[in-house]
């Protein structure tokens, strides 16, 4: 089983359409969560850090569930300019703080 | 402007060749870190360092070899032990040990292997 699992997509949706991602984890002991996003062929980018009691930032809203390890990201209005891979990303306790990546999953947003 | 630059952004090798990619930041960060993206995966981890003249081994470190001379610089080796060496491969560094400090990725480079 993969540490960190999304579905890859690609969700096609119509500017304006309220689409979601989820992603689960494995490791219990994971410390830190964050979605971060990725124009095609461009580097990671952090969009935002996902906290405990949920956080929204404009149009983009985060939650976490540590009880069933799953994070969720939520996307409302979407906009042309929202299409990419959306990667969800742990912390793994220990030393280094090391990250551990989804695969992502693609977003095209379509007029 | 402060950032993580990296060199070249397209690199192309023969098979059986040794080749150094550059990562080079100006951030003042303590840690920097290579990861490869293959297509159709997540980001993997190579080697990291938290502070100069010291480095760790990641996930996947097996045919590759790093240094830290110096904190702003952190190049990576892909020797020709490296199995299937082309990839994309992203530098990033991050400010301190201390809480989670943000990583910042520099724009990567594109390795093929002929």
């Amino acid at each position: 089983r993969k540490e960190v699992e999304q579905d890859p997509g690609p969700f096609n949706v119509p500017e304006g359409a309220t689409v979601a991602f989820n992603c689960t984890y494995s490791n219990s002991a994971s410390q830190s969560f964050f979605w971060y996003r990725q124009d095609c062929r461009k580097e990671p980018k952090l969009l935002m850090s996902v906290y405990s009691s949920g956080n929204e930032d404009g149009r983009f809203t985060a939650q976490l569930n540590r009880a069933s390890q799953y994070i969720s990201l939520l996307i409302r209005d979407s906009k042309l300019s929202d299409s990419a891979t959306y990667l969800c990303v742990v912390l793994v306790v220990g030393g280094g703080n090391k990250l551990t990546f989804g695969t992502g999953t693609q977003l095209k947003v379509e007029l | 402007d402060g950032g993580i630059t990296q060199s070249p952004k397209y690199l192309f090798r023969k098979e059986g060749q040794n080749v150094t990619l550059s990562c080079e930041q100006n951030l003042n960060h303590d840690a920097m870190y290579w990861y490869r993206q293959d297509p159709g995966q997540g980001l993997r981890l190579i080697y990291y360092s938290q502070i100069v003249n010291d480095f760790q081994k990641g996930d996947i470190a097996e045919g590759y070899s790093v240094s830290r001379e110096k904190k702003e610089s952190f190049p990576l080796t892909v020797t020709s032990a490296q199995k299937n060496p082309t990839a994309f491969y992203l530098c990033a560094s991050r400010l301190g040990e201390v809480g989670y400090n943000e990583q910042f990725f520099g724009p990567g480079t594109r390795l093929t292997v002929l």
